[in-house]
């Protein structure tokens, strides 16, 4: 069974330009999440979608940061514009239902470097 | 709110050595407790689990038992290798559904 695919693996761009990060889920996943994760801490949920819904985006700053999930597959989460502060390792999740109990599977991440 | 604390590290251990990564949260409720490994270049990875009190995790030789007296889930295994060099993470889930994550710790195994 093939895992959480993201790409690119790394990106570098300059502050004020936008970014953009892709996500595809395990097949079947109905949940999909993003997380950001600064170096030295531990990753920060930004989003959830159960299939193409939101269910919770109360830690994404709406003002630079968005996400959609077209289709109910796979994801794409866009900075734009990027600030220093966003540099971070993205990380995109995937489980297969939204229960408290489901275990939920990692990508390898994006490392975003904004200069 | 929820939150998850984990000792700092990085831990330097030589192979054969034990192991011991403390880890204690503050919660509402009764929590589901995980620790997840980061191997170098590759996504998070679920390595044990508990969802009550008293359990029990376990995999691959690492260990770890919920203890609401305490309020911890330290991680332990009796005799690590080269290959368990890894970042760490204790992490809950509480009654938001959300994981939380602590600091993360990592670990570094000298042959």
């Amino acid at each position: 069974e093939a895992g959480v695919a993201q790409s690119p693996r790394y990106k570098i761009i300059e502050k004020r330009q936008s970014v953009a990060f892709w996500c595809n889920p395990i097949s079947g996943h109905a949940t999909l999440y993003w997380y950001q994760q600064i170096l030295g801490q531990g990753p920060k949920l930004l989003i959830q979608f159960q299939n193409n819904g939101v269910v919770d985006d109360s830690q994404l700053p709406k003002d630079r940061f968005s996400a959609e999930r077209l289709k109910g597959v796979d994801s794409t989460l866009k900075i734009q514009p990027a600030k220093l502060e966003d540099s971070a390792v993205y990380l995109c999740a995937s489980s297969s239902q939204r229960g408290l109990y489901n275990e939920q599977f990692f990508g390898p991440g994006t490392r975003l470097t904004v200069l | 709110g929820d939150s998850v604390t984990q000792m700092e590290g990085p831990v330097t251990l030589s192979e054969e050595a034990f192991l011991t990564i403390n880890c204690t949260y503050t919660a509402t409720g009764y929590p589901s407790l995980f620790w997840y490994v980061q191997y170098p270049g590759e996504g998070l990875q679920l390595l044990l689990k508990a969802t009550k009190a008293d359990d029990k995790g376990s995999n691959k030789g690492f260990e770890a038992t919920y203890r609401k007296e305490t309020t911890s889930f330290h991680l332990e295994k009796g005799s690590v290798q080269v290959s368990d060099s890894a970042v760490y993470f204790c992490a809950l889930r509480g009654n938001t559904g959300k994981l939380i994550f602590g600091q993360g710790t990592t670990l570094q195994v000298k042959p």
